[in-house]
């Protein structure tokens, strides 16, 4: 029962590096989004997706990436890394039903530090 | 405008005593979920309470149970006989509409729970 699957758990890059982070969920779920975390500032959203094929920005998206080439996958790329991107960030998942009661599901999360 | 707004930064409480973490929210949609997400030292998010707008009744599970003032916009989550695996980052988020995939974050309240 392995949820939602971020790699890596750790990454450092050099300042204008690119990488990809990447995020992979078993639960079938429709829909999936990327959060960064900061001190004080609470978890907030990057990009997300509603299905395969179709994504969308958030609040921050700004110097990322993403594609959602199946239903599983969701990865999320930075074009050339800045010292400002350093964060933990998370890919969850939710059912994206008509349910009210539909939590989100969150992988173990990222930490990326850009030197 | 902040759509989560959690106002105690940190917090200590005695072991077995209960505890209220602070949650006041922003919205102009009637229909609108509110969670309450747990992430310990190690990192992960955990879920732990979902209360719908439209529920007549506060939600509760086991020793979590949340206090809703929907004529104040607040939603406290009340941690009952604290333990010492309480102690943690405790983030307050909303959906807004049938959005799951766009969740608004606080900034997170810490919890330290003294022997």
């Amino acid at each position: 029962n392995a949820g939602v699957t971020q790699t890596p758990k750790f990454q450092v890059l050099k300042t204008g590096q690119s990488m990809t982070l990447q995020c992979a969920q078993d639960m079938n779920h429709e829909y999936m989004s990327w959060y960064r975390q900061d001190p004080g500032m609470g978890l907030r959203l990057i990009h997300y997706s509603v299905g395969a094929g179709i994504t969308d920005q958030g609040e921050v998206p700004n110097g990322y990436n993403v594609s959602r080439s199946t239903t599983e996958d969701f990865p999320l790329r930075l074009l050339s890394a800045a010292p400002s991107q350093t964060s933990v960030y998370f890919c969850a998942s939710s059912y994206g039903g008509t349910g009210e009661d539909t939590e989100a599901f969150f992988g173990q999360g990222t930490r990326l530090t850009v030197v | 405008a902040q759509k989560i707004t959690q106002t105690q930064p940190g917090m200590f409480v005695q072991e077995k005593e209960a505890v209220t973490l602070d949650c006041t929210y922003d919205t102009s949609d009637p229909s609108y979920g509110l969670f309450w997400y747990k992430q310990p030292s190690s990192g992960e998010m955990i879920f732990l309470i979902y209360q719908g707008s439209y529920d007549q009744q506060n939600a509760t599970e086991g020793r979590y149970s949340l206090n809703f003032q929907k004529a104040r916009k607040s939603a406290n989550l009340v941690i009952s006989a604290s333990q010492l695996g309480d102690s943690a980052m405790y983030f307050c988020a909303m959906r807004e509409g049938h959005i799951d995939y766009k969740l608004s974050f606080g900034a997170g309240t810490t919890v330290t729970v003294r022997a």
